[in-house]
């Protein structure tokens, strides 16, 4: 099987403007959730989705979103971008229990 | 809410030789998941191992041990015969069950993992 996929790998963005990240699970898991990655916090969970609904959210401005679609896909959003979000954003898409990620993009806002 | 605390920034260990990551996490449930992940330097994120806190058995991977005392909520992970494609930074990681595990993955810090040839 295919491992997750996101796209696009790297990202370079300045403030104020707005991103969207993608990602595509493994053929038939249904959930994906995000995290960010950064050197002084660490990885922190975004969110999850299970069947295009969001099943919970981590401790993040409303400025980060995302969604579902019915093939599983999932996209997330952030607007208004500071220089703070600066990170390496990973999916993973999980069957219950276990987590397997995807190679993450790398968004530099300047 | 739940920690997962991991107290080796780096370790260090020559090749063919044993080392052991330590973790521990606090958590008030009873059923959960707890991993072990390694990140190279590629970023990316790799699953190592994986134990279930309903079995008593602790999970073996190769040459990729854990010991999981839940009474103290200690999950250490165990590399035999380091090899040098093992340095990577090795993250520990704990997963609720209650909603279907909705809450995400916990992570520590995180450990540096050096091999010396």
């Amino acid at each position: 099987k295919a491992g997750v996929t996101q796209t696009p790998r790297y990202l370079i963005k300045t403030r104020g403007q707005q991103v969207t990240l993608s990602c595509s699970p493994i053929s038939g898991h249904r959930s994906v959730s995000w995290y960010q990655q950064t050197p002084g916090q660490g990885l922190q969970f975004l969110f999850e989705y299970f069947s295009e609904t969001q099943r919970n959210k981590g401790n993040f401005p409303g400025r980060f979103s995302g969604r579902q679609f019915s093939n599983s896909r999932s996209e997330m959003n952030v607007s208004t971008l500071e220089l703070g979000d600066s990170a390496l954003y990973l999916c993973a898409s999980s069957l219950p229990g276990t987590q397997y990620f995807g190679p993450g993009t790398r968004l530099t806002v300047l | 809410a739940q920690t997962v605390t991991q107290s080796q920034p780096e370790m260090s260990v020559q090749e063919a030789e044993t080392v052991t990551l330590s973790c521990t996490y606090d958590t008030s449930e009873s059923d959960y998941y707890l991993f072990w992940y390694k990140q190279p330097p590629s970023r990316q994120m790799i699953l190592v191992i994986r134990q279930e806190a309903y079995k008593q058995q602790n999970a073996t991977e190769n040459r990729f041990s854990v010991n999981f005392q839940k009474a103290a909520k200690s999950f250490s992970l165990k590399i035999s015969d380091s090899q040098l494609g093992d340095a990577a930074m090795y993250f520990c990681a704990y997963r609720g069950s209650k909603g279907g595990g909705a809450d995400g993955l916990t992570f520590g810090k995180g450990t540096h993992l050096i091999i010396q040839p």
